[in-house]
């Protein structure tokens, strides 16, 4: 079993649409969590940042984190063309020893 | 702030030579870089951590004689691929993290990609 699972997709939505992807783990030592976002051919860059359960919202995005459950969120409220990219939930226990480790990514398209 | 640049952004070579990829913290100094591999559609592997000045700690199965590391400054460092091989071709991704920054946050470039012959 991967530590963490994220389905692939792809999915496909049309514009304004609001957008769920989800992440499960298996660590319960995991406490930070972390979604990037990386279009093609380029390096992934931090979206939001999550300190152990709960909410967190920036603009058009909402970060959710469940740890008794082990799965966390990221919804998108009013979608755009311009979110098509594939989006990676990564975690980390935290400690300076510790590594991130990254979901597979789920590829996303927003139609116009 | 916080700008990672990698060189080049793509290579091309044949099989048995050598690529060395670029990584360099443009605006901070980077106490700790990261080199991950990302084939397609999957997630990024981590194959190495670097600390400014010290030798570089692998993951397992990654094979340190193969790809080199030096992170000669805090702004620095390097991947070359030794005796490069098709499978070796890859998207390969570097990070830094940020002197005083919390220990999980990574700025990542832009990523290379090499396809070896």
């Amino acid at each position: 079993q991967k530590e963490v699972e994220q389905d692939p997709g792809p999915l496909s939505v049309p514009e304004g649409a609001i957008v769920s992807l989800n992440c499960t783990y298996s660590n319960s030592a995991f406490q930070y969590f972390m979604w990037y976002r990386q279009y093609s051919r380029k390096g992934p860059e931090l979206l939001m940042y999550t300190y152990s359960s709960g909410n967190k919202e920036d603009g058009r995005f909402t970060a959710q984190v469940d740890k008794s459950s082990k799965y966390i969120s990221l919804f998108i409220r009013d979608s755009q063309p311009s979110d098509s990219a594939t989006y990676l939930c990564a975690m980390s226990a935290g400690s300076s020893a510790s590594k991130i480790i990254f979901g597979s990514g789920t590829r996303l398209s927003i139609r116009p | 702030g916080a700008v990672v640049s990698q060189h080049p952004s793509r290579v091309i070579c044949k099989s048995g030579t050598s690529v060395k990829i670029e990584c360099r913290s443009l605006d901070f100094q980077a106490t700790t870089m990261f080199w991950y591999r990302q084939f397609p559609k999957q997630s990024l592997m981590l194959m190495a951590t670097s600390n400014e000045g010290s030798k570089a700690t692998y993951e397992q199965g990654v094979e340190k004689d193969k790809f080199l590391i030096n992170h000669a400054s805090l702004t620095l460092s390097t991947l070359t691929v030794t005796s490069a091989h098709p499978e070796d071709s890859s998207f390969y991704i570097c990070s830094a993290r940020r002197r005083g920054d919390r220990y999980n946050e990574q700025f990542f470039g832009p990523g290379t990609r090499l396809t070896v012959l």
